[in-house]
């Protein structure tokens, strides 16, 4: 799997949108990007995925750029209760192989009031 | 509906003690993983079912560890002769298995101390 990078930690404003980046310039063709986040004391609950198109679900949408070296995660509103860590992972399709998730170190989101 | 669970969700332990902890899947997801979380660490996988076989063990951290699932539902993390640096939250998640795209989801975990 691909290794990717992102920022120990970001601030955001409570309201604002949260953007949070991350690097996987090594991402092969068949390698899609996964989000995760981990609130704290809590297991890591599943945020979006995307290939190459930009996605959005009720959660956030999920940037990825035109040569998928690098993404961007977007909370549009953030609340309080976004402050988590949240993992950037590159991984391949499940009936590839290994399905297990490779998780880095995470950007440590605080959400300031 | 109901998510993933597991038990115990605290786990205290001598060292040399052998542990159970237990994992239920989402009913109808075929595919399983463990993985733990040492303190203010990322997680590390364990190990991946797919129904009752496990075809990615690499995980596994030393022959003290070994993993069953049965009837392709629950599983059973089994640490023999516990050490202390095996102190962890030990995750499990399972996903819809065969092919395709699916995100997993996790349980709460459960933690353990081995003192």
């Amino acid at each position: 799997d691909a290794k990717t990078t992102q920022p120990p930690s970001m601030d955001c404003a409570e309201g604002r949108a949260a953007n949070l980046p991350c690097n996987h310039s090594t991402i092969s063709g068949n390698e899609y990007v996964y989000w995760y986040r981990q609130i704290h004391s809590q297991g890591p609950q599943y945020i979006i995925h995307g290939l190459k198109n930009n996605e959005t679900n009720e959660m956030a949408s999920l940037i990825i750029t035109e040569d998928r070296k690098s993404s961007t995660l977007i909370l549009p509103h953030a609340t309080l209760r976004d402050t988590a860590v949240y993992y950037c992972i590159v991984s391949g399709r499940p009936d590839t192989g290994r399905r297990a998730l490779t998780f880095g170190s995470g950007t440590r989101l605080q959400v300031q009031p | 509906g109901a998510g993933v669970s597991q038990s115990p969700s605290n786990k205290v332990t001598e060292k040399g003690k052998d542990v159970e902890l237990r994992c239920d899947p989402i009913s109808g997801h075929t595919a399983l993983y463990w993985y733990r979380q040492s303190l203010g660490q990322g997680l590390e996988f364990l190990i991946y079912f797919q129904g009752n076989s496990a075809p990615d063990k690499s995980g596994l951290p030393s022959d003290r560890f070994s993993a069953e699932r049965t009837g392709g539902s629950v599983s059973t993390l089994t640490i023999q002769r516990t050490q202390q640096e095996d102190s962890a939250v030990y995750l499990c998640a399972s996903s819809l298995g065969a092919s395709g795209l699916y995100e997993q989801y996790f349980g709460p975990g459960t933690r353990l101390t081995v003192t």
